[in-house]
């Protein structure tokens, strides 16, 4: 079965400082690793996704995740926080084909920014 | 494009009373799920749809049941709502491989 661990329930970093989101995930096969952002009373946006290639993606809003198959982590990062980071951040792992594209979403962790 | 809608928005029941949410998306994707958020625990699937007519269970299915007649539509029924089932629901859509797109989502009180 896959499974998503998000060791940090919630971080806080000053604006300005960089930021790591860590992930860990269990996968039979191949997976593919998406990293989705939550705003307040907001829907989930897809901010980057794994499915092959090159290990480092870049994402939307200065986001980038590194995909490291050798410790099954998909850690996001950034390197200066903005106060509009503030959110709470949720890796993802799903399949390919055969699949029904089911993700399973770890349970996240809450960004605070202090100015 | 509208991408993926959900209505309503917030609702809140009495124990044992039913109700429907719709989810309809304009993006012409075969796949669609019904997720339910609770604090601490991610999200979780409770049902979902890899085309239109059929439907299949997810993670926490009990006490839901789901409809896709059309393909842009899929609906979630609370058939006896429970306050187990206080929660914000979400609806997402998908080609074949897992980018998923997701609505804004319907908070549910069940009081």
């Amino acid at each position: 079965a896959q499974s998503v661990t998000q060791p940090d329930i919630h971080i806080t970093v000053s604006e300005g400082a960089s930021l790591e989101l860590r992930c860990n995930y269990s996968y039979g096969a191949t997976p593919y690793l998406f990293w989705y952002v939550q705003s307040p009373g907001q829907g989930l946006q897809l901010l980057l996704k794994y499915f092959s290639g090159d290990t480092l993606v870049q994402g939307i809003k200065g986001f980038e995740a590194e995909f490291k198959r050798s410790q099954s982590s998909f850690n996001l990062r950034k390197p200066s926080v903005h106060w509009s980071d503030a959110a709470e951040y949720f890796c993802a792992v799903g399949g390919g084909t055969g699949t029904a594209s089911k993700l399973t979403f770890g349970t996240g962790t809450r960004l605070q920014v202090t100015l | 494009n509208a991408g993926v809608t959900q209505t309503p928005k917030f609702r809140v029941l009495k124990t044992g009373q039913s109700m429907t949410l719709l989810c309809a998306q304009d993006m012409n994707h075969e796949y669609m799920y019904w997720y339910r958020q609770d604090p601490g625990m991610g999200l979780r699937l409770i049902h979902y749809s890899v085309g239109e007519g059929t439907t299949a269970k997810g993670e926490v299915p009990d006490g839901y049941n789901v409809s896709r007649l059309k393909k842009q539509n899929f609906l979630l029924g609370l058939e006896s709502a429970a306050p187990s089932q206080t929660s914000v629901y979400f609806c997402a859509s998908s080609l074949q491989v897992p980018k998923q797109f997701f609505g804004p989502g319907t908070r549910l009180t069940v009081l």
